[in-house]
This record gives structure tokens, sequence and C-alpha cells, in this order.
């Protein structure tokens, strides 16, 4: 079985752009989480949706959101980057929202 | 202070020897308690997955939690080269709540 697909896996965006990074969960889950990796840090929750529903939102900006699609996957949309939103960007799929959560690989991305 | 707190290493021991990582933590809400394994520039991989306190082992790992120290820890037998990576902890007030992560240990395993 696939796991957790993120994609794309490395990004290089200019101050003030718009990204979105997307995410396939696994087969059967219906419940994605998006958390942030600073080099160094362990990762900070952002968002987490179940059954196209936002459940949770951690303590970033307005710039950050997200949605779910009828198929379970997903999109984090950053708007006006900055400098600091440089990190590892990193999806998770449970089968119902529980703990028990698996990770993708993550999408890299650089804001210069 | 940090929800939890992770010693962020390096940590250096010889091939087969028994590692110990820990964390402790300060909310006495955590009932569910996970080590990821993140090697370099790769998204985290679910080791062990536990509930409230006590022990759980998978192969050559161990999980322990003591709520009443708040303390949790990890314990690796017969190291090998490839268990070198970043050990994060990670606990949770609920099944359905947002996950809260130590900031990592270093690991490595020299031949």
């Amino acid at each position: 079985d696939a796991g957790v697909t993120q994609s794309p896996t490395h990004l290089i965006k200019t101050r003030g752009q718009h990204v979105t990074l997307r995410c396939s969960p696994i087969s059967g889950h219906k419940s994605v989480s998006w958390y942030q990796q600073v080099l160094g840090q362990g990762p900070q929750f952002i968002f987490q949706y179940y059954e196209k529903e936002e459940r949770g939102r951690g303590n970033f900006p307005d710039r950050f959101s997200a949605r779910q699609f009828p198929n379970y996957s997903s999109e984090l949309n950053v708007n006006a980057l900055l400098l600091g939103d440089s990190a590892l960007y990193l999806c998770a799929s449970s089968p119902a929202g529980d703990s028990e959560a698996f990770f993708g690989q993550g999408t890299r991305l650089t804001v210069v | 202070q940090k929800e939890v707190e992770q010693d962020p290493g390096p940590l250096s021991v010889p091939e087969g020897a028994i590692v110990s990582l820990n964390c402790t933590y300060s909310n006495s809400a955590f009932q569910y308690f996970m080590w990821y394994r993140q090697y370099s520039r790769k998204g985290p991989e679910l080791l062990m997955y536990t509930y409230s306190s006590g022990n759980k082992e998978d192969g050559r790992f161990t999980a322990q939690v003591d709520k009443s120290s708040k303390y949790i820890s990890l314990f690796i037998r017969d190291s090998q080269p490839s268990d070198s990576a970043t050990y994060l902890c990670a606990m949770s007030y609920s099944s359905a709540s947002k996950i809260i992560f130590g900031s990592g240990t270093r690991l490595s395993i020299r031949p």
C-alpha cells in the first residue's frame, strides 16, 4: 500500500508569493493533519481535517489555510510568504483522526 | 516552559549498546504517547504508540510511560548503525487531538 504522499518534494518561492502544498493520505484514512518543522525543532501543528471539516487549528497566522477534498486529499495554502516560513511541511494521515498518525516525506519550502 | 522537553543530544554510542531516550512533560492531561524516528530530510516514522502508563515492547524497542512522574522513555536494545537518526517523542490529550512533539534527540550509533 502507498503511504502518505506529498507534492512537491522541494519548492523555492520568493517573499510575498503564495504557495500550495498537496497531500494524499493512506487509502482508507479520513483524517489529514499538517505540521511545520523548522530545522532543529519538532513538528508544530497547523491544521487537522476530518471528513472535510476543520477539527483543529494551531497557532499560525491567517496567511495559512487548508482544505480537504471529498477523496480525503488535502491542500495547505500559505499567502504572503515570509522568510520565516522556510521549513519542512509535513502531512499526516490517520484512520479517524486518532493519534496513530503516519507522516509523509514532507515538502521542503525555501523562501528567498 | 515548553509542554514537552527533550534533550537534543547529540548522543553517540557504540554498536550493540542499549540506548535510553527520554522526555518530560508538564501537562498531566496527556493520555497518548508516541515515539517517532526521523532520518535526515525524511518525514517522521511512527515507532511506538501507547496509551496511559505502562510498558510496550516491539522487537528491539521498548517504550515506558510514567504518568506520575510525567516522564517517558524509549529503550533500544542491540543498537545498530541504521538506528542513527533523530528520535522525536510526542503526545496528545485525546485520540483525536493534535500531537505535540519534543524537539528531538539526535542519535548516532558508531560501528
